[in-house]
This record gives structure tokens, sequence and C-alpha cells, in this order.
């Protein structure tokens, strides 16, 4: 079955700790979007991938990092110095093609404890 | 500065009814509008889309206008079903700016039995 698999679908973190969100797609599409939806706002760009070991800031990129080795994956770390990091983080991906929507995993709930 | 503008946060319809979703933009450069669907706690589905060049685009219960004179679109979906209810998002993608998405706040829609 081709998707989009985003692990863990919980986390929490503690103060001052990096966490690493994973997201996994077998679509074989050459981009992927991680982002971020706060309470009652829209999704809110934080990096993204057209091609492998290529990556671009989006609009909130402050506290965040990225890697993509594999086309299959491309995960998101949360540093300490996201200061406000409690949110539904959100991984898409989306085919080379002219018009081409995004697709999207079932995301992870990060949490401060 | 909002430049995708969902304007009504909530909508109720009655089963079988005509639900109507808006919205509007902003920026002359935006090449191709989609709506998604999403349920709390899941990720967003793609639903339907429509490129610039197009006013109308159906499939199935779901039909898309595009006014590029008034920079609006809507959704409409006929007939309404109680499984519809969720918040609807729209978003257009910007061909001047690394086709980057760009989201609306969303409009939660309940269809009511």
């Amino acid at each position: 079955d081709g998707g989009i698999t985003q692990s863990p679908k919980y986390l929490f973190r503690k103060e001052g700790q990096n966490v690493t969100l994973s997201c996994e797609q077998n679509l074989n599409h050459d981009a992927m979007y991680w982002y971020r939806q706060d309470p009652g706002q829209g999704l809110r760009l934080i990096y993204y991938s057209q091609i492998v070991n290529d990556f671009q800031k989006g609009d909130i990129a402050e506290g965040y990092s990225v890697s993509r080795e594999k086309k299959e994956s491309f995960p998101l770390t949360v540093t300490s110095a996201q200061k406000n990091p409690t949110a539904f983080y959100l991984c898409a991906s989306s085919g080379g093609f002219e018009y081409q929507p995004q697709h999207f995993g079932d995301g992870t709930r990060l949490s401060i404890l | 500065d909002q430049q995708v503008k969902q304007n009504s946060p909530s909508l109720s319809v009655q089963e079988g009814r005509i639900s109507i979703l808006n919205c509007d933009y902003t920026n002359s450069m935006f090449d191709y509008f989609l709506w998604y669907k999403k349920y709390p706690a899941e990720g967003p589905t793609f639903l339907i889309s429509i490129s610039s060049i197009k006013d109308k685009n159906e499939d199935g219960r779901f039909t898309v206008f595009l006014n590029k004179s008034a920079k609006h679109l809507s959704l409409h979906i006929v007939p309404s079903q109680p499984g519809d209810s969720a918040v609807y998002f729209c978003a257009a993608r910007n061909a001047g700016n690394n086709r980057k998405l760009i989201w609306g706040l969303g409009t939660s829609l309940a269809v009511n039995p």
C-alpha cells in the first residue's frame, strides 16, 4: 500500500532535548515537506526538499533541522532552540509532474513535559 | 498578511443539501489551487484541485469553481453527507516561489442528519 508514514504518532520532549520525527514515503515522490499546525492556524511550512541531498528553509525554519539522504526519507529534528515546539507536525510529499497535489501522513503530535 | 483567506470559520448544512465553501486570494502569481479535507489528529486528505487555466473542475460530489478576475474559488459538495463533516482547507501554489503552497486557516463543516 503506497503512502506516507510518520512516526511516532505522539512524542514527548523534555526541556533542552532534541527530538527527531520520522517521515517515510513509498510513493516514489521527489519532493517532501514538513509543516507545523497550531490550533486555529493553517499549515506553516518548516522545510522542504525537491530532490535528494537538497533542502530549503520554509517560513518557520528556526529551531528545526532536516536531512534528505534518501528519496524515501525526510526526518525532522526539533532542537532545543525551538522555544515553542508543542504542535502537530505533518509531513507531505508530491510527484514531479506539473500539477501534482501534496499527499500527507497522519502527523506527529509533539508535547513538552 | 494572509494571502489565502477562508472567511467563514464554520458552516452548518443539512444532510442532502449543498455545501459551499469559499476561498479568496490576493496573489496573481498563484497558478494552482487545491482543497483538502482534514479530520482531527489526522493529516489532510487531498480532495480536488484546479489550475488557473480552467474555471471549473468536477469529481463526483465535489466541484471547484475558479473566478480569476475576482480572485475567488469555491468548493461545492452536493449532496452533503454526515461523513463530510471535517475541516476544509484551501491552498494555493505560487508559480514564482518554488511552487510552495500557501494555506488558508480552514472552514469547519458540520453536516447535520
